[in-house]
């Protein structure tokens, strides 16, 4: 059984902090890791896909790393905004038994108050 | 314009019907699953169909059936509804099976079992 762990659950930040999460994943088989951002009442939304290990994405104050062969990333976001809030997910694709598939993590919940 | 759309977004009905839940791509996507948001919240592959062929089916039970009329259509047919199916059900899709592309997900089909 494949799992993805992300950590912490949940985390409250105020406006103006930066901050990070991590996920971790199996080093074994690995294909692509993905972080997708899920606001409430809204459809998950892609931010980052990295396939290769040592990889760095950007996206304005976001932004990702990833080690394949220890198995984890970490999600950066600096100086939080209010509109951060949201889920953060990241999933594992393999290919597998499953041929071709995005484990999801439980995601980590962020709130930023103002 | 909405990329991935379902419908209907709420969906409540009472045990042992039958519904189906459709979901339409425009972005000529070859690659569209269903996931479920089980009570703790995870997302859980259930189907893919890749242009058509199903191409993974996670132990979901055979009350589900995905139908594809064309490769940007994947309804989800669902028998004999019991309560444990009330979920959210989201469709996604994809360019193709490859590892590098993110998904682009719909917004969500609340189903309730009464």
């Amino acid at each position: 059984i494949l799992n993805v762990e992300q950590s912490p659950q949940s985390l409250h930040v105020q406006e103006g902090d930066s901050t990070n999460f991590t996920c971790s994943f199996p080093s074994s088989n690995f294909y692509a890791l993905h972080w997708y951002r899920w606001e409430t009442a809204k459809s998950p939304e892609a931010l980052f896909v990295m396939t290769l290990n040592g990889d760095e994405k950007k996206k304005g104050r976001i932004s990702a790393t990833l080690n394949t062969k220890e198995g984890y990333s970490y999600l950066y976001i600096k100086g939080s905004q209010p509109e951060d809030s949201a889920t953060y997910l990241c999933a594992f694709f393999t290919f597998g038994g499953s041929q071709g598939n995005l484990i999801f993590g439980k995601g980590t919940k962020l709130s930023v108050k103002p | 314009d909405t990329a991935v759309s379902q419908t209907p977004k709420y969906l409540v009905t009472q045990m042992g019907n039958d519904k189906s839940i459709k979901c339409e791509q425009n972005l000529g996507h070859d690659t569209m699953y269903w996931y479920k948001q089980d009570s703790k919240k995870f997302l859980k592959i259930m189907f893919s169909y890749n242009n058509k062929e199903l191409i993974i089916n996670e132990t979901v039970p055979n009350r589900f059936s995905p139908k594809s009329p064309d490769k940007a259509h994947l309804n989800l047919h669902i028998n004999s509804l019991e309560l444990g199916d009330s979920a959210v059900y989201f469709c996604a899709s994809t360019p193709n099976r490859d590892r590098g592309h993110g998904y682009t997900f719909g917004s969500g089909t609340r189903l309730t079992v009464v």
